[in-house]
Formats: structure tokens, C-alpha cells, sequence
């Protein structure tokens, strides 16, 4: 089946920092979502991308879809504690396809 | 906004109950998902239904089955649960096809003993 690689697995920032990461295909994908699950929750839609090159930004993340096609990114401006918890991004090849989910990335924030 | 509803936050089981977990969406969305999650892991798809009474296998159906007699609940079944099923199970939901935008509930802890 189709794999993603997210990285990196765990990341520990100060309070305002920003934070980058990033998700990986073994194959080309035509969507890119990110999710992020809050402690005890289950996982919330912050960005879909639907087009190689696409920017997209909600409020302080802004997420894009990689040129090839086989990488997006998640970036988060300036961080604060209800940040906290674990993002995950998720693909599919084609519409017929079922989303692939990455290993998620787990963020902490520290004041 | 989309509503997914899994009926049971926390449950303690033994070893070879049967168990049942219960999840209703009330967005008549057409496709309905089970996931696990597990630290490490991520999300891995234990069976999925793109309409009332179909359900197709995820990636690791096995120990588990599904039922889905009304296009708003969809079901998931542990014949005789096992240790290795203690995990955080997710319930999903999504219009048409199936790579569009997956909503949560907000999962259920399962722990068996």
C-alpha cells in the first residue's frame, strides 16, 4: 500500500517559535490534508490542498503542496500552548483512492 | 457543522467479550471508516463502508467485523476481544468518493484485559 513518511516524530519548542514539518510519498498524491488531534480527541481538519504548488494558510499555519507531488509541508508561525497535540497529514493518489494517514507528528509547546 | 458521534468514550473489557462499538454521523455522508491508533503507528484503517450494508477490509481487519443497516451508523464488532486490541478507536465519515475530506469523532478508548 501506499506509505507516508511525516517527520519529525516529536518536536519540543518554546512558546513562539515557529515550527515546520513535513510529510513524505512513496508515489505521487493529488490531495494533501492536515489534521491535528488534541489530547483525548479525535483528529480535526486544518488544511486540505488539492493542487501541486497550492498555499494555503489558516490563521497561523500555512501548509503547501509540494511541486512533485510526493511532499507537503505544515508550517506553524509563532506558537503558544493550545498548539500542543499531534498533526498529522494525510494523502490519497487518485479520488478512487482511500487517504493514507502519516505517523503524525507530536508538538509540545513549553513556556 | 459535521456532527460524528461514537457512543462510547471508555470501555473496560475482558479478554473474549464481545464487543460492540457504535458511531453515527449526521451529515448523510455515503462513506464511513473505522480506524485504530496506536502510539507510533498512526492511523490504520480497520474497515471502511461506502453505503448501507457494503463494507470493504482496510489494512487490519482481522479480529474485527462491521455492520452498517442504516446509512448513518456504521458499527464495529469484536467477536471475542483480545489484549492487543486495547487501543484508541476512530470512528470517520465522508461524501462520495472516497479520498475526500475524512470528520472525526471523538474516538473511544477501549482497554481489555
Amino acid at each position: 500500500g501506499q506509505q507516508l513518511n511525516q517527520s519529525p516524530q516529536s518536536m519540543f519548542i518554546q512558546e513562539g517559535e515557529d515550527v515546520s514539518m513535513n510529510c513524505t510519498s512513496s508515489s505521487i498524491f493529488n490531495t494533501w490534508l492536515w489534521y491535528k488531534q488534541d489530547p483525548g480527541e479525535g483528529p480535526v481538519l486544518l488544511i486540505a490542498l488539492y493542487k501541486a504548488g497550492e498555499l494555503t494558510s489558516n490563521g497561523r499555519l500555512t501548509a503547501q503542496f509540494g511541486i512533485t507531488r510526493k511532499d507537503s509541508f505544515l508550517n506553524i508561525s509563532a506558537s503558544i500552548p493550545s498548539d500542543v497535540g499531534i498533526y498529522f497529514c494525510a494523502g490519497q493518489p487518485s479520488a478512487a483512492s482511500k487517504l493514507t494517514f502519516g505517523t503524525g507528528t507530536r508538538l509540545q509547546v513549553t513556556l | 457543522d459535521v456532527k460524528v458521534t461514537q457512543s462510547s468514550r471508555y470501555l473496560v473489557k475482558r479478554t473474549g467479550e464481545k464487543v460492540f462499538l457504535e458511531c453515527v454521523q449526521d451529515m448523510d455522508h455515503e462513506n464511513m471508516f473505522w480506524y485504530r491508533q496506536d502510539p507510533g503507528l498512526g492511523l490504520r484503517l480497520i474497515y471502511f463502508s461506502y453505503d448501507v450494508k457494503m463494507k470493504e477490509k482496510g489494512d487490519i481487519p482481522e479480529g474485527y467485523s462491521v455492520s452498517r443497516e442504516k446509512k448513518e451508523r456504521f458499527s464495529l464488532i469484536l467477536e471475542s476481544a483480545s489484549t492487543n486490541q486495547t487501543s484508541m478507536y476512530l470512528c470517520a465519515s465522508s461524501f462520495g468518493g472516497l479520498g475526500n475530506t475524512i470528520y472525526f469523532g471523538e474516538g473511544s478508548w477501549l482497554t481489555v484485559v
